[in-house]
């Protein structure tokens, strides 16, 4: 069964430095977001992407935030400059339509900001 | 804005009971989708089980029963026959219908099942 798949597992990193957070939707979906969890606490949407562009955002999801899709397959999450409470779980999912409302969520990938 | 609510921080069960776990919301929206997802220790969100707001017929999936109280706002997990690997952090998430909606799924805070062997 196609599944959700991100990159790196876990990221450590210093605070100030740039990280890129990979996730590899399911083939034949269209829509994306990305979501957090900070330990303890409840998931959060951080942004949603269709169509090459972002088409919903929360509070959280300011200017150190960015997505892009550079190719076909991957979609990424690049924090520019990390804090420490950037330090979270960050789950990447994907719906095969708008219409279609289950969101399929990948592993997650645990960053770490020291 | 739409509000999920999991009043239960914890749960525990024996192996082959059955348990419930509860969750509410708030919203003004007529239709939408209400959602439980399982998180075990690894942290991958899995779905458990999902309900569409129109309709009246409460979805189940295997040993996986919602108790869908529109009027009410509640959306409650049964599982039956509890096993061992059912014990996760649960949530419940909603999201607002397609037509206009937003597509963030909104979670509660999640419960914690533990399961007895």
């Amino acid at each position: 069964e196609p599944e959700v798949t991100q990159t790196p597992s876990h990221q450590v990193t210093q605070m100030g430095q740039e990280v890129i957070l990979r996730c590899v939707p399911i083939s034949n979906h269209l829509y994306f977001y990305w979501y957090r969890q900070i330990l303890g606490q409840k998931v959060e949407f951080l942004v949603s992407f269709y169509n090459n562009e972002i088409s919903e955002k929360s509070e959280i999801f300011d200017d150190q935030f960015s997505v892009e899709r550079p190719d076909g397959s991957n979609f990424t999450l690049k924090i520019r400059s990390t804090k420490l409470e950037d330090s979270a779980m960050y789950f990447c999912a994907s719906n095969p339509t708008r219409v279609r409302e289950t969101q399929y969520f990948g592993p997650g990938t645990r960053l770490l900001v020291l | 804005a739409q509000t999920v609510t999991q009043s239960q921080p914890e749960m525990s069960v024996q192996e082959a009971e059955t348990v419930t776990l509860s969750c509410t919301y708030d919203t003004s929206e007529s239709d939408y989708y209400l959602f439980w997802y399982k998180q075990p220790p690894s942290r991958q969100m899995i779905l458990v089980i999902r309900q569409e707001a129109y309709k009246q017929q409460n979805a189940t999936e295997n040993r996986f029963s919602v108790n869908f109280q529109k009027a009410a706002k509640s959306f409650s997990l049964k599982i039956s026959d509890s096993q061992l690997g059912d014990a996760a952090m649960y949530f419940c998430a909603y999201r607002s219908p397609t037509q206009g909606g937003s597509e963030k799924l909104v979670f509660g805070k999640g419960t914690k099942l533990t399961v007895n062997p």
